[in-house]
């Protein structure tokens, strides 16, 4: 069975300190990892995704297949990056997307 | 369209009550899945449909829940009987063949009384 287990429900951190969000999976294969974001009043959109190892707004996520995780890092954290974020895993494309039950993140001045 | 267009945007129905909520996917997008965003729950799967396949139905919660696409492009989720846990924000997504990523709609807000 998949499992999407993000363990903390809100982080807080001040303006330019370092963030991690994590996130960890359960599944037997190789899955396909995910990061969405929701910003205040806004729709659901992807941030990343682990295949194009691409860093968005400044986040990296790095697939661990050892600890089976895929946690979230920005070095130094703004503002605007207040949002809920969640983790969402996939066996593939056929399917559809496991979600986490996010991450509540606010960054303080 | 230009992006994943849900309706209505609020629902507010008596228990018992039967609903509809309505999804407009991006033009083309052969994949539609609708999931329930609940406080403190995330997002919970519902249903998958991809192109003329049988959908998937294995997130349906009851039997007092169903949904269907027409003509491979608007889809219509339906709740019988209407509970108070039913409330919740309705999410629906679309992807396109060649994406990986969901394009989200804002989804409609449904709170049963």
């Amino acid at each position: 069975a998949q499992r999407v287990t993000q363990p903390e429900k809100l982080l807080s951190v001040f303006k330019g300190a370092p963030v991690e969000l994590k996130c960890n999976y359960s599944y037997s294969g190789s899955p396909e990892l995910f990061w969405y974001v929701q910003y205040s009043r806004q729709r659901l959109q992807l941030l990343l995704r682990h295949i194009s190892r691409e860093s968005i707004k400044g986040f990296t996520a790095d697939l661990n297949k050892g600890e089976t995780s895929f946690h979230l890092k920005k070095p130094f954290a703004q503002e605007e990056d207040s949002a809920m974020y969640y983790c969402a895993l996939t066996p593939n494309s056929g399917y559809a997307l496991n979600f986490g039950k996010g991450t509540s993140l606010l960054v303080t001045p | 369209g230009a992006g994943v267009s849900q309706s209505p945007s609020n629902k507010v129905t008596e228990k018992g009550k039967d609903v509809e909520l309505r999804c407009d996917p991006i033009s083309g997008h052969t994949a539609l899945y609708w999931y329930r965003q609940s406080l403190g729950q995330g997002l919970e799967f519902l249903i998958y449909f991809q192109g003329n396949s049988a959908p998937d139905k294995s997130g349906l919660p009851s039997d007092r829940f169903s949904a269907e696409r027409t003509g491979g492009s608007v889809s219509t989720l339906t709740i019988q009987r209407t509970q108070q846990e039913d409330s919740a924000v309705y999410l629906c997504a679309s992807r396109g063949r060649q994406e990986y990523g969901y394009t989200f709609g804002s989804g409609t807000r449904l709170t049963v009384v």
